[in-house]
């Protein structure tokens, strides 16, 4: 069974500062999902990783696959306060349609 | 374009009442996907469907059933609700697997008293 790990599982931190999301998964994949989450709204998608090594960046965000260490990380640079939400990773079964989620990170940014 | 449209959008049911929460999608997407929500967790995925008339269980299939006889529609049935079937249902479609993000919709909000 895939299980997919965040962490941390709450992050707060100040507005200019730098900080990374971890996603760990338990089986060979090669892709993963991001996404953010507002409070009470639904999910939308950031980033769709696809190979080993590859990286993908949107504004203040970047995101990257490791798929030897079973690793995704979700940099946060500069953060200001609109990246307030929830960031969830998935992966993807290679040889099935299912997409299994991460606990999800709670990140607020305070001035 | 609609996108993946999900109703009703909140619900009260009572123990044991059954109800569909419906989900339909304009994107002549193959793969459909129910996955529910615990406050402060994440998704868990109840059923998903692969094109019309295939539809197979994920992690957390009992208490629920699915049919997929278009490829627009996946109806999410529950029978004799329980109040651990308390959540919010979201529906998300996608092209086909391999690369292809999930398209969620709004969301369903239940709640069972």
């Amino acid at each position: 069974e895939l299980k997919v790990e965040q962490n941390p599982l709450f992050l707060s931190m100040q507005e200019g500062k730098n900080y990374t999301i971890y996603c760990n998964y338990s089986t060979t994949s090669d892709r993963l999902y991001w996404y953010r989450q507002d409070p009470g709204k639904s999910l939308e998608s950031l980033f769709v990783l696809l190979s080993n090594g590859a990286v993908k960046q949107e504004g203040r965000l970047m995101a990257s696959l490791d798929t030897k260490a079973r690793l995704s990380t979700l940099h946060i640079t500069a953060a200001v306060h609109d990246l307030s939400a929830t960031y969830f990773c998935a992966v993807e079964e290679t040889s099935g349609s299912r997409l299994t989620f991460g606990e999800g990170t709670q990140l607020t940014v305070n001035p | 374009n609609a996108g993946v449209t999900q109703t009703p959008k909140f619900r009260i049911l009572k123990i044991g009442q059954s109800m569909t929460l419906q989900c339909t999608q304009d994107m002549n997407h193959n793969y459909m996907y129910w996955y529910r929500q615990d406050p402060g967790m994440g998704l868990k995925l109840i059923y998903y469907s692969v094109g019309a008339g295939i539809t197979d269980k994920g992690e957390v299939p009992n208490g629920y059933n699915v049919s997929r006889s278009t490829t627009e529609d996946f109806p999410l049935r529950l029978e004799l609700a329980a109040p651990s079937q308390t959540s919010v249902y979201f529906c998300a479609s996608r092209r086909d697997r391999g690369g292809s993000p999930l398209h969620f919709g709004n969301g369903t909000r239940l709640t069972v008293t």
